[in-house]
């Protein structure tokens, strides 16, 4: 089964720019990387999703390398209502598809004041 | 408004009687997925359907069933719950294949078995 691995947790400081990194080993060819946030007592809430390379939206970048065995989400200018968990999402390319979806542990980010 | 929705939220029972957690979404997607929570653990897939009449096991099947008879509907059904299940379930969909399309998740069930 693919495997994704990811910081247990992180602290970082109002107005700063955090760093996440995923490691995927096994990510499918066709696959895309997907991040996740999630507070307490809520279902997770999409971030960001990319293929190849980088990419940009209003809350989030995802920096994927060529190998595509990893992908860092960066979070600018962080504030305390980011908070959360963070996870990354991948397929499962021993599976043969990409429809069974792993999910990693998560990364709890505690931002302060 | 687009959502998905789970029933119930909370339910305490106990070994052995067989329960069903409902999920239901009105946007129209294609591929419905549950899964479970526990501390550590993170987010693990236990079944996934990618259309009507076609669903299929994820990470963590063991003692559950499901079925989709509907679009919008992807119950999970436990047959004979054991404390083991007791977790917090979410139920996802999306447009088309989960990992290629944003999720979108209900706000849980909590579950416990005594």
């Amino acid at each position: 089964l693919a495997k994704t691995t990811q910081p247990i947790s992180m602290d970082s400081y109002e107005g700063q720019e955090v760093n996440i990194t995923c490691s995927h080993n096994n990510i499918a060819t066709n696959d895309y990387i997907t991040w996740y946030q999630q507070f307490p007592s809520q279902g997770p809430r999409f971030i960001i999703q990319g293929y190849k390379t980088k990419v940009t939206n209003e809350v989030a970048s995802l920096f994927i390398p060529a190998d595509r065995k990893s992908s860092t989400l960066s979070l600018p200018r962080v504030s305390l209502s980011d908070t959360a968990v963070y996870y990354c999402l991948v397929g499962d390319q021993v599976s043969g598809g990409y429809n069974k979806l792993i999910f990693g542990a998560g990364t709890r980010l505690a931002v302060h004041p | 408004e687009a959502q998905v929705t789970q029933n119930p939220r909370y339910l305490i029972t106990v070994t052995g009687k067989k329960l069903t957690v409902t999920c239901s979404q009105n946007m129209n997607h294609e591929y419905m997925s549950w899964y479970r929570q526990d501390p550590g653990l993170g987010l693990r897939q236990i079944y996934y359907s990618m259309n009507v009449e076609v669903t299929d096991k994820g990470d963590v099947p063991e003692g559950y069933k499901v079925s989709r008879k509907e679009k919008r509907n992807f119950p999970l059904i436990l047959e004979s719950p054991s404390p083991n299940q007791t977790s917090l379930y979410f139920c996802a969909s999306s447009l088309r294949d989960g990992g290629n399309q944003p999720q979108h998740f209900g706000d849980g069930t909590r579950l416990s078995i005594l």
